[in-house]
Order: C-alpha cells, then sequence, then structure tokens
C-alpha cells in the first residue's frame, strides 16, 4: 500500500516571503502521479499541482513549484512570493497510474502567511 | 456553473437517523467517489464508482450505502448514525485512467449529536 507522509504538521510565513513544504511517499509503483491540494477555510480542495512521475521536469503553476525527487521519493512545494490568500491546510497525495486507483492523502500541514 | 455540487452543505442530526448526501457533477467525468475528512483533517477514500459501477469499497461499516442512479451522480445513505460518523464528506470526480486529479465538491459537514 502507498503512503503519504507531511513532517511539518504546521508553517508559518512572511508575507512576499518564500516557503516549502515537504512531503514523502513510499510505494513500488513506478508509474504515478503526485498532486499537492489546497484546502481553505472555506473548506473547497482545491488542485495546485501536479507531476507525472515519468517527467524528469519540474511542474510549475506561477508562484507555486515541486521540488520532485523520484530516487529519494521526495516531492515538495515552493511557495514563492507568499500571499495571505495562501493561507490553508496543504495536502501532498498520490495517485497509481493504473486503472483502479485512488487518491492517498498525506495527514496536511497547516500553512499561515502573516501579513 | 459549480463543477461538483454537494447538498446539503451541512446537516446536524441524532444518533440513530438516517440521512443522505446528494452528489451531482457536470463535467462529463466517469468516475466519482466519496472521501471522509476526519476531526484531524485526514482524508480517506470510502466508496468510488465507474459508470454506476462500484470499483472502490474500502472498510466502511455496512450503515454507509453508496448509490450512483447514473455517471453523473453519487449518492450517499448513512443508516444508524453514530458519533463517529461526524466528519466533513466529499465527494469527487474524475475520468478513469486520465491525468489523475480529482475535482472535489464543498464538502458536506456532518455532525451527529
Amino acid at each position: 500500500a502507498q503512503t503519504v507522509t507531511q513532517s511539518q504538521p504546521e508553517m508559518s510565513v512572511q508575507e512576499a516571503e518564500t516557503v516549502t513544504l515537504s512531503c514523502t511517499y513510499d510505494t513500488s509503483e513506478s508509474n504515478y502521479y503526485l498532486f499537492w491540494y489546497k484546502q481553505p477555510p472555506s473548506r473547497q480542495m482545491i488542485l495546485v499541482i501536479r507531476q507525472e512521475a515519468y517527467k524528469q521536469q519540474n511542474a510549475t503553476e506561477n508562484r507555486f513549484s515541486v521540488n520532485f525527487q523520484k530516487a529519494a521519493k521526495s516531492f515538495s512545494l515552493k511557495i514563492s512570493d507568499s500571499q495571505l490568500g495562501d493561507t490553508a491546510m496543504y495536502f501532498c497525495a498520490f495517485m497509481k497510474g493504473s486503472v483502479l486507483s485512488r487518491l492517498t492523502f498525506g495527514e496536511g500541514t497547516q500553512l499561515t502567511v502573516n501579513p | 456553473d459549480t463543477a461538483v455540487s454537494q447538498t446539503p452543505k451541512y446537516l446536524v442530526t441524532q444518533m440513530g437517523n438516517d440521512k443522505s448526501i446528494k452528489c451531482e457533477q457536470n463535467l462529463g467525468h466517469d468516475t466519482m467517489y466519496w472521501y471522509k475528512q476526519d476531526s484531524k483533517k485526514f482524508l480517506k477514500i470510502m466508496f468510488s464508482y465507474n459508470n454506476k459501477e462500484l470499483i472502490i469499497n474500502e472498510t466502511v461499516p455496512n450503515r454507509f450505502s453508496p448509490k450512483s442512479p447514473d455517471k453523473a451522480h453519487l449518492n450517499l445513505h448513512i443508516n444508524s448514525l453514530e458519533l463517529g460518523d461526524s466528519a466533513v464528506y466529499f465527494c469527487a470526480s474524475s475520468h478513469l485512467g486520465g491525468p489523475g486529479e480529482l475535482f472535489f465538491g464543498e464538502g458536506s459537514r456532518l455532525t451527529v449529536l
């Protein structure tokens, strides 16, 4: 079974600064996807960024980028120029690249952006 | 238009009652899911349906019964509610075998008194 671990329950950052959230996972699969989801106080789950395991290039979406280290099974999220609206719970998630797969989530990291 | 919509958003009920949560998606996806988020914010899959067929059924009490009348709808019925059922229940949808991301509804907060 796949496991996803987020070792930082809480983090804080000053507005406009950069913060990195950590995620490690354990799998024997070679084909899979990794995701970061954001859950603001509104409760809505919002996809932040996605990485296919077969791609060596790290995914980026505007201020959000990942550092995907496949051999180390590490998938960290970097948020640049943090904004107050980035305050949320961030979940790292794993999905096998097979038909009957499901999204397995980490425990989450509560990020607070301070003014 | 909301892509994945759940009703109701909030539900407060007494132990022993039966309740249902409805979910509809207008994204044309073929797969729908129910996830449970507990008080510690941990998200765990409960069920998944593909084209009205149950494909994932985690270890969930028999009191929970999903129903998918068509591929755009997935409802969750819970019998004999218990205190431990209090949680936020999320519906989600995706394309099976597709790029992988799930699109979530806004969640339904169930409180059992």
